[in-house]
């Protein structure tokens, strides 16, 4: 079964310092990694997504996040955090199954992150 | 890019009535979508995946006799939540994916269901 985890409830960063929010993985297979950004009462908006090639993505409004096979962990970065990006980010795994139908998605519990003046 | 069109985005209903939830994928034919339901300051958990023109998939624990799931064309996912109740008051979200391949889901924008 494919699981995420999302160790931190709340990451803390003032604005323009770099920002780090952790997810590792579990999957049986080769893994299929995304990041979501969710304002309040709002639906999830898509980040980035790593499926194959190069283990370091970019993705929208300048966060990337790296792919780390050894560690199982797919960890998303921002260079210099705004105000803006406060909000709530899940890391989510799925993969192909054997019809190379894709899987269902499992989520993180998610983490707050806020930035400070 | 793919969108994905959710309706009503929230609704408000009393008790012993039933809510449909519509989800549209605009610009793709989704063969597969997904729903979720979220609690509050909560992850979101699968309640079911539906493949268009077969039965849904309930995830252990959801009762498919009270959140029925149509996807009958390639565009359109509905969630009846029948016979509302208090409990059920959440925040559903659905999710898109033309299926094959490498994976991309689209998620619609929520919809906030509270039963009074």
């Amino acid at each position: 079964a494919q699981s995420v985890a999302q160790p931190e409830d709340q990451v803390n960063v003032a604005e323009g310092n770099p920002l780090t929010v952790k997810c590792t993985y579990s999957v049986s297979g080769n893994p299929y990694l995304f990041w979501y950004v969710q304002y309040p009462n709002r639906g999830l908006q898509f980040l980035l997504k790593y499926i194959t090639g190069d283990n370091l993505v970019k993705g929208s409004y300048g966060f990337e996040a790296e792919f780390n096979k050894s560690q199982t962990s797919f960890h998303l970065k921002k260079p210099s955090a705004l105000v803006s990006d406060s909000a709530l980010y899940f890391c989510a795994v799925s993969e192909l199954d054997d019809t190379g139908t894709a899987s269902k998605l499992t989520f993180g519990t998610g983490t707050r992150l806020q930035v400070t003046l | 890019g793919a969108v994905v069109s959710q309706h009503p985005s929230w609704v408000i209903c009393k008790s012993g009535t039933s809510v449909k939830i519509e989800c549209r994928s605009l610009d793709f034919q989704a063969t597969t979508m997904f729903w979720y339901r979220q609690f509050p300051k909560q992850s979101l958990m699968l309640m079911a995946t539906s493949n268009e023109g077969s039965k849904a998939t309930y995830e252990q624990g959801v009762e498919k006799d009270k959140f029925l799931i149509n996807h009958a064309s390639l565009t359109l996912s509905t969630l009846t939540v029948t016979s509302a109740h208090p409990e059920d008051s959440s925040f559903y979200i659905c999710s898109a994916t033309p299926g094959q391949g490498a994976p991309g889901y689209t998620f619609g924008s929520g919809t906030r269901l509270t039963v009074v």
